[in-house]
C-alpha cells in the first residue's frame, strides 16, 4: 500500500468553528508532513513530524495545531481560522525525515473559511 | 526565501514535442527532486538526482544537475496530453528536514 489518505476532501468552516484534518499512511514511514498550498503557488511546509515527534514548526499561527497520535496518523486541528487560511492542505510521508527520501503525498483537503 | 526558482512559469506545447523546465537554487544540497501535480491534487514524485550525479533518466524524463551553477533541468520527451500538470523542483537544507519547493512550471500539452 503506497497511499496516503486524507479526510475530508473538502471542508467549509466558519471562523468560530473547530475542525480537524486527518491523514493516514500504512507504509511504515517515520516522517510525516503538513503543507499549505494556495492557488498557483508551490506547497509551503507547515510542520514535520519525525518518529512521532514534532521536528519542524515553520512559525505557523497557533490556530493550527498538529498532532501525531501514532506513526500512521497525523492530524491538523483548526480553530478560529481566518479567510486567508483558505487553501489546499496537503499531507505527505517519507521513509525517514530529510531530503534523501521521496515524499508521498495525499490528495489534499480543500479548506474554505467563511 | 525560496530555495528553488523555476522557469518558465508556464509552457504550452503540442503533443509529441519536448518540454524543458529549469530550476535554480541558492544553497548547498544533498539532492534535488522533481514532482508533478495535476490540477488541485497531491504531488507525485518523479525523480531524485543526487549532488554527485550530473544526469538521470526515468522513462521519458531526463534530469540534469549542475551544482556549480546551482541549477537543474527537467526534460520531458515526446510529450502527451496526460503530461499536462504543474512541475516543481524541491530541495532542502543539507542534513535537515525542511523541503522547499520552487515556484513551479505549469505545462499544457495540446492534443
Amino acid at each position: 500500500d503506497t497511499e496516503v489518505t486524507q479526510t475530508p476532501k473538502h471542508l467549509v468552516m466558519g471562523m468560530t468553528n473547530k475542525k480537524s484534518l486527518k491523514c493516514e499512511q500504512h507504509m511504515g514511514h517515520r516522517a510525516m508532513y503538513w503543507y499549505k498550498q494556495k492557488a498557483k503557488k508551490p506547497p509551503e511546509l507547515m510542520f514535520v513530524y519525525s518518529y512521532e515527534k514534532l521536528s519542524i514548526n515553520e512559525s505557523v499561527p497557533s490556530r493550527f495545531s498538529p498532532e501525531c497520535p501514532n506513526s500512521s496518523l497525523l492530524n491538523l486541528h483548526l480553530h478560529a481560522l481566518q479567510p486567508e487560511d483558505s487553501a489546499l492542505y496537503l499531507c505527505a510521508s517519507s521513509q525517514e525525515g530529510g531530503q534523501n527520501y521521496e515524499q508521498y503525498f495525499g490528495p489534499g483537503t480543500r479548506l474554505t473559511v467563511t | 526565501s525560496q530555495q528553488g526558482e523555476e522557469d518558465p512559469q508556464a509552457l504550452s506545447i503540442q503533443e509529441g514535442e519536448n518540454a524543458t523546465m529549469n530550476c535554480s537554487y541558492k544553497t548547498s544540497i544533498n539532492n534535488l527532486q522533481w514532482y508533478r501535480q495535476n490540477s488541485g491534487r497531491g504531488l507525485v514524485h518523479l525523480i531524485l538526482i543526487r549532488s554527485n550525479e550530473r544526469e538521470k533518466h526515468s522513462g521519458r524524463l531526463r534530469v540534469t544537475l549542475d551544482t556549480s551553477k546551482k541549477s537543474s533541468s527537467l526534460l520531458i520527451t515526446a510529450s502527451r496530453a496526460a503530461d499536462t500538470a504543474s512541475y516543481f523542483c524541491a530541495t532542502g537544507n543539507t542534513g535537515g528536514f525542511k523541503t522547499i519547493f520552487g515556484a513551479g512550471t505549469r505545462l499544457f500539452v495540446k492534443a
